[in-house]
């Protein structure tokens, strides 16, 4: 199985304060054949299922504001929040969907000051 | 618009056998339909893939729970059927149905059901 790896496991900003949200897979989520990270994150907030923010590790999903941004390429990437709002706390996860078992992190808490 | 929802029991007694259903709207799992997965999370704890099945039949499980879980689809009810044998209080968690997309290429979970609370107790 590949190993989802998030850090750190929370995190507090204070308004407007960038966040950043790492993730690190055990073995290479790039597929050679099209060039893309089957990558994804999710936020996740209580009482609600998981919505897809990121996939293919840096595309954003329709409808997502442009302050959530992803990066990274093979085993380590990134979420970005450029200026987290109070609307923005909850839970984020990444997930690899390169092979099954498909497997997410552990989930990093996000907090506003 | 594509939705699903997840149904089925909110208690099951331990070793007892848990079935859910998750009925969708706005895709087909016939030809070229992607796929419909299920995803738990227990009370507290990160989310977990279980098992997924393809538009053409083709179906896949978690290793670590391969030998109790079996999914099933009826493409003219639209339906997806998640049955999980022999239940114990750690399967307590909310279950998720989702759709993965296909076009051109795999997309991960775009759609979600609202998810169903599960609680294994006597």
């Amino acid at each position: 199985d590949i190993v989802m790896t998030q850090s750190p496991d929370s995190l507090a900003v204070s308004l407007g304060e960038r966040a950043t949200i790492n993730c690190k897979s055990s073995q290479s989520v790039l597929y050679s054949s099209n060039n893309k990270n089957y990558l994804a994150w999710y936020q996740h907030k209580p009482g609600q299922p998981p919505k897809l923010l990121i996939y293919w590790a840096s595309t954003r999903e329709s409808g997502v504001p442009d302050r959530f941004s992803g990066s990274g390429s093979g085993t380590e990437f990134t979420l970005t929040i450029s200026s987290p709002q109070a609307e923005d706390v909850a839970v984020y996860y990444c997930q690899q969907y390169y092979t099954t078992p498909y497997t997410f992190g552990q989930g990093t808490k996000l907090e506003i000051k | 618009q594509i939705t699903l929802k997840e149904s089925g029991p909110t208690l099951v007694k331990p070793t007892q056998t848990l079935t859910l259903t998750c009925t969708f709207s706005g895709f087909s799992l016939s030809s070229g339909g992607g796929g419909v997965g299920w995803i738990r999370q227990p009370p507290g704890k990160a989310l977990e893939w279980l098992t997924l099945i393809y538009w053409n039949d083709d179906k896949r499980y978690s290793p670590s729970l391969k030998s109790r879980l079996t999914i099933t689809k009826d493409t003219s009810k639209n339906q997806v059927v998640l049955t999980m044998t022999n239940m114990d209080p750690v399967d307590t968690a909310t279950y998720y149905c989702a759709h993965q997309r296909y076009n051109n290429a795999w997309y991960p979970f775009g759609y979600w059901g609202q998810g169903t609370l599960v609680t294994v107790s006597s």
